[in-house]
């Protein structure tokens, strides 16, 4: 199976503040790459998916990159709205997917 | 609108099976994937399976071989997931997803979530 890493697991910043999280695969994955906010108590909502393209409705503050193993999402500037987990998700063996261990994004 | 309305919650007893439904809308239901993923408390999200409801071909994660089934039944737009041989560790909130065709699959529409809780 393709393990998927993120980093950090956790990180406080503000509001205003550009960040930015990685996931890395274990094997390349091409752009096989999708990312997900979760907010408590909500299921996960598309954000991101195919590495850098934007899911229709999602601000454009966020953003993402990479390709093969080392992935980034980046959110501009930090909205109240924003602090939530972010999970990545590797779909190049489909339909066997995974996903990242999640990043917790806190309020600093 | 495109939505997924799952079950509402189960409590069940170690050893037991709990089956969760989730029904599509506003799209037509065979041509996209269901797949199920689950998260425990506190913890992150964990793929089960995957179903194609057009087929009825499915896939499931390794770790749940033999004690997961998904099925579907077309004329309502309905996917069903059904895990055996419950434990404690099975606790956790079960979510039926919409897989899009993004270049590989991603996940569009959830369900609102299942919450399953086991104990004794």
């Amino acid at each position: 199976d393709i393990q998927m890493t993120q980093s950090p697991s956790s990180l406080s910043a503000s509001v205003g503040d550009r960040v930015t999280i990685t996931c890395r695969a274990s094997q390349s994955i091409s752009s096989y790459l999708n990312w997900y906010q979760q907010k408590p108590g909500k299921a996960p909502k598309l954000l991101i998916y195919a590495a850098s393209s934007l899911q229709s409705g999602v601000p454009s503050r966020f953003s993402g990159s990479g390709s093969g193993t080392d992935f980034t999402l980046t959110i501009s500037s930090l909205q109240p709205e924003d602090f939530a987990t972010y999970y990545c998700q590797q779909s190049y063996s489909t339909p066997r997917i995974t996903f990242g261990q999640g990043t917790r994004l806190e309020i600093k | 609108q495109v939505q997924l309305v799952q079950s509402g919650a189960e409590v069940k007893k170690p050893g037991a099976s709990v089956k969760v439904s989730c029904k599509a809308s506003g799209y037509t239901f065979t041509s996209y994937d269901i797949n199920w993923v689950r998260q425990a408390t506190g913890q992150g999200l964990e793929w089960m399976g995957w179903m194609n409801p057009n087929s009825g071909n499915t896939g499931y994660a390794q770790k749940f071989q033999g004690r997961v089934t998904i099925t579907r039944n077309t004329s309502i737009s309905t996917a069903y997931m059904e895990l055996s041989s419950l434990r404690s560790e099975d606790t956790a909130v079960y979510y039926c997803a919409r897989g899009s065709n993004c270049g590989g699959d991603c996940l569009d529409v959830w369900g609102q979530g299942t919450t399953v809780t086991v104990s004794s």
